[in-house]
């Protein structure tokens, strides 16, 4: 069945260190994925999507993922995380269905606390 | 910008109770869905909606029903709400057609069932 796993539930960063969230999808043909950010009290936040060509793609507020076939992986990355990125972030992956954009799978999430 | 709104944000239900949940959406996307968000568990998808009238059960649909009567409005319906329904619930909207539109939500509504 198609799935996301996000293997960490839970990272600390300092502020001005890199991140790295991690991504791995289950699917057999090229997918549509996506990066969704959630703050405190917020809705869902479209960071970057991925659905082909380039495979590393730009997002907002500084955020890149990598799409890596081979490794069926769309990690997320920042270079120098802000106070202001503490949130939760959700990877997920779109399953088709003809004719009618298919539904979106999400992984469990990543909770991302900052350190002053 | 695309709009979408969830009537309450904070609802608390007894046990038995039927709950509605309302979303409306302001750009006329044919697409909709309901999931939930439970820690540790993320995001699932109780029931989708491709158009007025139609619905789609997700990965949960147990315990839950939707209604679509009108493009803009999707409802989800706990029959008799039971304690394991306390959750987050999230609706979000997209335009039909291909499946990188991206999909739009509400600020959630999180309902408490006692």
């Amino acid at each position: 069945a198609q799935s996301v796993t996000q293997p960490d539930i839970h990272i600390t960063v300092s502020e001005g260190a890199s991140l790295e969230l991690r991504c791995n999808y289950s699917y057999g043909a090229t997918p549509y994925l996506f990066w969704y950010v959630q703050s405190p009290g917020q809705g869902l936040q479209l960071l970057l999507k991925y659905f082909s060509g380039d495979t590393l793609v730009q997002g907002i507020k500084g955020f890149e993922a990598e799409f890596k076939r081979s490794q069926s992986s769309f990690n997320l990355r920042k270079p120098s995380v802000h106070w202001s990125d503490a949130a939760e972030y959700f990877c997920a992956v779109v399953i088709p269905i003809y004719n009618q954009g298919g539904k979106l799978i999400f992984g469990q999430g990543t909770e991302l606390s900052v350190k002053p | 910008d695309v709009k979408v709104t969830q009537s309450s944000r904070y609802l608390v239900k007894r046990t038995g109770e039927k709950v509605f949940l309302e979303c409306v959406q302001d750009m006329d996307h044919e697409n909709m869905f309901w999931y939930r968000q439970d820690p540790g568990l993320g995001l699932r998808l109780i029931y989708f909606s491709y158009d007025v009238k139609m619905k789609e059960k997700g990965d949960i649909p147990e315990g839950y029903s939707v209604s679509r009567e009108k493009k803009e409005r999707f409802s989800l319906i706990l029959e008799s709400a039971s304690t394991n329904q306390t959750s987050m619930y999230l609706c979000a909207s997209r335009k039909q057609g291909s499946g990188a539109n991206v999909l739009t939500f509400g600020a959630g509504s999180r309902l408490t069932v006692l």
